[in-house]
């Protein structure tokens, strides 16, 4: 089967501007996460969709982070307008649904550089 | 609230040597815990999952782990290190609710010759 797939896979932009990031899961997986992942740290997620409707957000900063799901398949996460802390690796991931003994299975991620 | 520590940010063995990343976990629930690798550039890849089955579980590349719960550990081993195991690894806890896997800060394996 197709894996989790990410676009872009780098982004470099100023601060103050805006980036967007898209999501396409694997077909037949309700349940889509968005982590971000710092430098040196492990990843945390910022939101998280069970088909299009929003199950957990509440580790995303509203001010400035929106993320959509529309009908139920792919997702965009968009940070408007960025700062030098949002520079981190964006990790999209899925699962069939919520059940507790599954894993995830991630994409390749978007490194977003912010200067 | 669940939560996982790493014991060591950076691990480093000698090719064929045994592996061992430890990971101890918090939670009021019976837990599910997993370990993911990350390779350079790449996203996370699924290793092995802990399910309250068996206590020893095998996962992929050789690696195996073992659910301690009175120690509230699930280490990480590996008998012999090879140097594509080189990465970056990952152990993560399931919540109850909605179930989000959180992770801890992660290992970074060096393996030299």
């Amino acid at each position: 089967e197709a894996g989790v797939a990410q676009s872009p896979r780098y982004k470099i932009i100023e601060k103050r501007q805006s980036v967007a990031f898209w999501c396409n899961p694997i077909s037949g997986h309700a349940t889509l996460y968005w982590y971000q992942q710092i430098l040196g740290q492990g990843p945390k997620l910022l939101i998280q969709f069970q088909n299009n409707g929003v199950v957990d957000d509440s580790q995303l900063p509203k001010d400035r982070f929106s993320a959509e799901r529309l009908k139920g398949v792919d997702s965009t996460l968009k940070i408007q307008p960025a700062k030098l802390e949002d520079s981190a690796v964006y990790l999209c991931a899925s699962s069939l649904d919520q059940k507790p003994n599954q894993g995830y299975t991630f994409g390749s991620g978007t490194r977003l550089t912010v200067v | 609230a669940q939560s996982v520590t790493q014991l060591g940010s950076h691990v480093s063995v000698s090719e064929g040597a045994l592996v061992l990343l430890r990971c101890n976990y918090s939670s009021s629930v019976p837990p599910y815990l997993f370990w993911y690798v990350q390779y350079p550039n790449q996203g996370l890849q699924l290793l092995l999952k802990y399910t309250s089955a068996a206590t020893l579980v095998k996962g992929i590349n050789g690696f195996e782990a073992e659910f301690k719960k009175s120690e509230t550990s699930f280490h990480l081993t590996k008998p012999s290190a090879h140097m594509s195991d080189a990465a970056e690894y990952f152990c993560a806890v399931r919540t109850g609710g909605y179930n989000k896997l959180i992770f801890g800060a992660g290992t970074r394996l060096a393996v030299h010759p």
